[in-house]
């Protein structure tokens, strides 16, 4: 199983500042993927970033990939209240067939008005 | 399309009871799952199916079976409800044999165990 460890467990910055969290796992993966909870809801996927690549953008989200550190993460530019949400990695080992994916307890955000 | 639909979305049971959570997906992924999330607490993996027919335990089985009874329906069944079962279950599909592997999540069912 591979299990990602987010830090730190909360963050609380001023809306339109940067807010970067990150993620530590422990053994090989395939791929590393991002996912956000808004209160009381379900997961919803950020962003994937693959065992081969060490840096991807998607909008005001980047996530960088480590393999040697085994380590993970990302960064929200210019951030809006909207951003306020718990924070979760899933280092995966496969796509090909279903990964035993386990989550870490999460970053928890609030962003300042 | 609907995605991941669970049902029922709340339960109250009393010690001892036993229910039966649906998850339902229509995207025709082979992987569904099964978590539990506790108050101020991350996700917990309970059971997975890699497809239909298959089911093996995560981190947390004990008190829990599933069924995958087709490729579309994946339940949890808690047989004996423990006030510590209280939580918020949340099924997911993943696509599986794809490129993505990105996991969709239902909107979750609340459970209280008294």
């Amino acid at each position: 199983s591979q299990q990602g460890e987010e830090d730190p467990q909360a963050l609380s910055i001023q809306e339109g500042e940067n807010a970067t969290m990150n993620c530590s796992y422990k053994t090989s993966i395939n791929n590393l993927q991002w996912y956000r909870q808004n209160s009381g809801r379900g997961l919803v996927h950020l962003i994937l970033i693959r065992s081969n690549e060490r840096e991807k953008h998607s909008g005001r989200l980047r996530v960088m990939l480590d393999t040697s550190k085994k380590s993970s993460s990302l960064l929200i530019t210019a951030s809006r209240a909207a951003d306020t949400a718990s924070y979760f990695c899933a280092p995966a080992k496969s796509y090909s067939s279903a990964s035993k994916i386990i989550f870490g307890s999460g970053t928890r955000l609030s962003i300042r008005p | 399309n609907a995605g991941v639909t669970q049902t029922p979305k709340f339960q109250v049971l009393k010690t001892g009871q036993s229910m039966t959570l649906q998850c339902a997906q229509d995207m025709n992924h082979n992987s569904m799952y099964w978590y539990r999330q506790d108050p101020g607490m991350g996700l917990r993996l309970i059971y997975y199916s890699a497809s239909e027919g298959t089911t093996d335990k995560g981190e947390v089985p004990n008190g829990y079976n599933v069924s995958r009874l087709n490729k579309r329906e994946f339940s949890l069944r808690l047989e004996s409800a423990a006030p510590s079962q209280t939580s918020v279950y949340f099924c997911a599909s993943s696509p599986a044999g794809s490129n993505t592997g990105e996991l969709f999540f239902g909107e979750g069912s609340r459970l209280t165990v008294l």
